[in-house]
């Protein structure tokens, strides 16, 4: 069985700029998670998708982050324009309800 | 807001010994719950879920919940240095999935 895909595995943009990340979950997994993790933090949820409606997005900063779930299958999440903060990994997980998730690889995104 | 509280670490065990991690919770409504291990550079894996009062053993991971106390721990036997990684305690009642900060845990040969 497939995991969680996610690319690109690393990106360096300059402050200002947009970037977009894709994730294609786990065949069959209607939830969908994006999370932030910062170095030395746990994940912070960014966006919860079930299916394709948006189970919470609280904590997604929605000034410059967007993010879609075309057919309740891939995802992106872009953030435009980004700011150095934005420096983290992002890891998309999927399950099957809100029983176990896995992860992706996550992609790690470098705002200079 | 739901919070989970770890601490944080680096908890230091001698090789074959038991590691003992713990995790509180705040929302009563909870009612999964997951340890991940994510080595550093990778993301997490998980590793054990449960969802009942009691204990639930696999391998050489014992997770232990208690739902009044809303604590959650996850003990490691014959601790491995392959074991050295951070371990995320993971809760979720009826829809999102909160992580806790993460202990770090160190395993010397």
């Amino acid at each position: 069985e497939a995991g969680v895909a996610q690319s690109p595995r690393y990106k360096i943009i300059e402050k200002r700029q947009s970037v977009a990340f894709w994730c294609n979950p786990i065949s069959g997994h209607a939830t969908l998670y994006w999370y932030q993790q910062i170095l030395g933090q746990g994940p912070k949820l960014l966006i919860q998708f079930q299916n394709n409606g948006v189970v919470d997005d609280s904590q997604l900063p929605k000034d410059r982050f967007s993010a879609e779930r075309l057919k309740g299958v891939d995802s992106t999440l872009k953030i435009q324009p980004a700011k150095l903060e934005d420096s983290a990994v992002y890891l998309c997980a999927s399950s099957l309800g809100t029983a176990e998730a896995f992860f992706g690889q996550g992609t790690r995104l470098t705002v200079v | 807001q739901k919070e989970v509280e770890q601490n944080s670490g680096p908890l230091s065990v001698p090789e074959g010994a038991i590691a003992s991690l713990n995790c509180t919770y705040s929302d009563r409504g909870s009612q999964s719950f997951f340890w991940y291990r994510q080595y550093s550079g990778k993301s997490p894996e998980l590793i054990m879920s449960i969802y009942s009062n009691g204990d639930k053993e696999d391998g050489r991971f014992t997770a232990q919940l208690n739902k009044a106390s809303q604590y959650v721990s996850l003990l490691i036997r014959d601790s491995q240095p392959s074991d050295s990684a951070t371990y995320l305690c993971a809760f979720s009642g009826y829809s999102t999935l909160t992580f806790g900060k993460g202990t770090m845990l160190l395993v010397s040969p």
